[in-house]
């Protein structure tokens, strides 16, 4: 099984920079994936990672370390148009079908 | 478009009244998946398939069926919902399940059971 753990809720300014970070617990990973919701909308992909490390994106990087079971999302110049839940999930090792998402941190910016 | 729907998007319904909701893709994606997204818990998988007549359980399948008769489409079958199933369900698709594929969702289903 797995056990994903985000924040609950974060809130920070426009323009400024948050980390929101991802801890899981899995009897096996095989990648980890970060997506986007906003309120009453479907997720949107934003990133990847299967190896440690950081994955840029434009205003959005990624980070993991498969040793500490540990995964950071940073959004950087964040805009009001980033309040937003964001969602960690990890896919499993033995079964690729198979995913797990965390609760999701809901990201409340403000002017 | 490149798409993935469902419908309906909102459905209230009573105890032991047999539903489908129907989830369509147009992207010719070989993945389909099946989620319910409960505050608190998150998008649990209830069920996927990877690829027609290939279904499989995911981690929440008690109380629904699925099936994939064409690759397009992946309905999710309550045959007799319980108040426990009301939840925001959304179908999601992906062009095969490899490392580096991403899932594309749906809009959601917001379901009601009474």
């Amino acid at each position: 099984g797995q056990n994903i753990d985000q924040p609950t809720e974060m809130t920070a300014t426009e323009g400024a920079i948050v980390q929101i970070n991802c801890t899981y617990q899995t009897s096996g990973f095989n990648g980890l994936f970060w997506y986007q919701q906003h309120a009453g909308e479907a997720p949107t992909f934003l990133s990847y990672n299967v190896l440690d490390g950081l994955e840029e994106k434009g205003r959005f990087s990624s980070f993991l370390s498969r040793s500490k079971g540990y995964s950071y999302l940073l959004l950087k110049e964040l805009q009001m148009k980033d309040s937003a839940s964001y969602l960690c999930a990890v896919r499993d090792l033995d079964n690729f079908n198979k995913f797990y998402f965390g609760s999701g941190t809901k990201l409340n910016v403000k002017p | 478009e490149a798409q993935v729907t469902q419908n309906p998007r909102y459905l209230i319904t009573v105890t032991g009244k047999k539903l489908t909701v129907t989830c369509s893709q147009n992207m010719n994606h070989e993945y389909m998946s099946w989620y319910r997204q409960d505050p608190g818990l998150g998008l649990r998988q209830i069920y996927y398939s990877m690829n027609v007549e290939v279904t499989d359980k995911g981690d929440v399948p008690e109380g629904y069926k699925v099936s994939r008769k064409e690759k397009r489409n992946f309905p999710l079958i309550l045959e007799s919902p319980s108040p426990n199933q009301t939840s925001l369900y959304f179908c999601a698709s992906s062009f095969s399940v490899t490392r580096t594929d991403t899932q594309y969702f749906g809009p959601g289903t917001r379901l009601t059971v009474l």
